[in-house]
C-alpha cells in the first residue's frame, strides 16, 4: 500500500511569499493519479489539480503541481490572503483505492 | 451548476446506524461515480467507498468492508450511504464527491457536498 507523506505539516509565511509544499509517496506512482486539494475550516475540500499538474476549473495559475515517481509538490507562487488553509495530496491506486496524505497546513507568519 | 447536497447532521448512540444522503443536480446523475470521505474532527481525510448510479458497480475501502452501505436512486439523482455498528471514533464529518472525467483523467473528486456531521455518542 502507498503511504503519502506530505511535508511540512505547517508552514508560516506572509502574503506575497512563495509557498512549497511537497507531497512524498512511498514507492513510485502514477503522476496521472496524483492530485492536491485545499481545505478552509469548516469547508469541504476544493479541488486545485489534477493528474499532478492539471488546474481545476476557476484555479488561478499561481497554484502549480510538478513531480514523478514519489516526489511530488504543490505551488503556490505569492500567497494570497484567500490561500491560507490545509492542502492534501491524494493518490489513487486499484488497491487499497484512493489515500489522502496527512495535510499541510500553511498559516498566516 | 453541479451540486451536491447532503442531509443534515445526526447524533446516533453506539450500535447505531446512520444513513445520509447526497442529492445531485446540475450534471447527468448515472454518468459519474460517487464517492464518500470522512473525515473525523481535527483529522485527515479517509475515503470510505464509491458507487456507480449506473452500473450499481461498488468499490470499498478495507476499513468499511462489511459495515458500509452504498446506494442510489437514479430515479431523485441521490446517492446513499449507510454506516452500521457505530462506534464513538465514528464521529466525523461525512462528504459525499463526484469522481470527475477530464479528458483521459479521471480519480481525482471534482465536486464535492458540503458534508454531514454524524456524532457517535451514548
Amino acid at each position: 500500500e502507498v503511504v503519502l507523506t506530505q511535508s511540512p505539516g505547517t508552514v508560516s509565511l506572509s502574503p506575497g511569499e512563495r509557498a512549497t509544499l511537497s507531497c512524498r509517496a512511498s514507492q513510485s506512482v502514477s503522476s496521472d493519479s496524483l492530485v492536491w486539494y485545499q481545505q478552509k475550516p469548516g469547508q469541504a475540500p476544493r479541488l486545485l489539480l489534477y493528474a499532478t499538474s492539471n488546474r481545476a476549473t476557476g484555479i488561478p495559475d499561481r497554484f502549480s503541481g510538478s513531480g514523478s515517481e514519489t516526489d511530488f509538490t504543490l505551488t503556490i507562487s505569492r500567497l494570497e490572503p484567500e490561500d491560507f488553509a490545509l492542502y492534501y495530496c491524494q493518490h489513487f491506486d486499484s488497491s487499497p483505492g484512493w489515500t489522502f496524505g496527512q495535510g499541510t497546513k500553511v498559516e498566516v507568519k | 451548476q453541479v451540486q451536491l447536497v447532503q442531509s443534515g447532521a445526526e447524533v446516533k448512540k453506539p450500535g447505531a446506524s446512520v444513513k445520509v444522503s447526497c442529492k445531485a443536480s446540475g450534471y447527468t446523475f448515472v454518468d459519474y461515480f460517487v464517492h464518500w470521505v470522512r473525515q473525523a474532527p481535527g483529522q485527515g481525510l479517509e475515503w470510505m467507498g464509491r458507487i456507480s448510479p449506473f452500473s450499481g458497480v461498488r468499490n470499498f475501502a478495507d476499513n468499511f468492508q462489511g459495515r458500509l452501505t452504498m446506494t442510489t436512486d437514479r430515479s431523485v439523482s441521490t446517492a446513499y450511504m449507510e454506516l452500521t455498528s457505530l462506534k464513538s471514533d465514528d464521529t466525523s464529518v461525512y462528504y459525499c464527491a463526484r469522481e470527475g472525467i477530464r479528458g483521459n483523467y479521471r480519480r481525482h473528486f471534482d465536486f464535492w457536498g458540503q458534508g454531514t456531521l454524524v456524532a457517535v455518542s451514548s
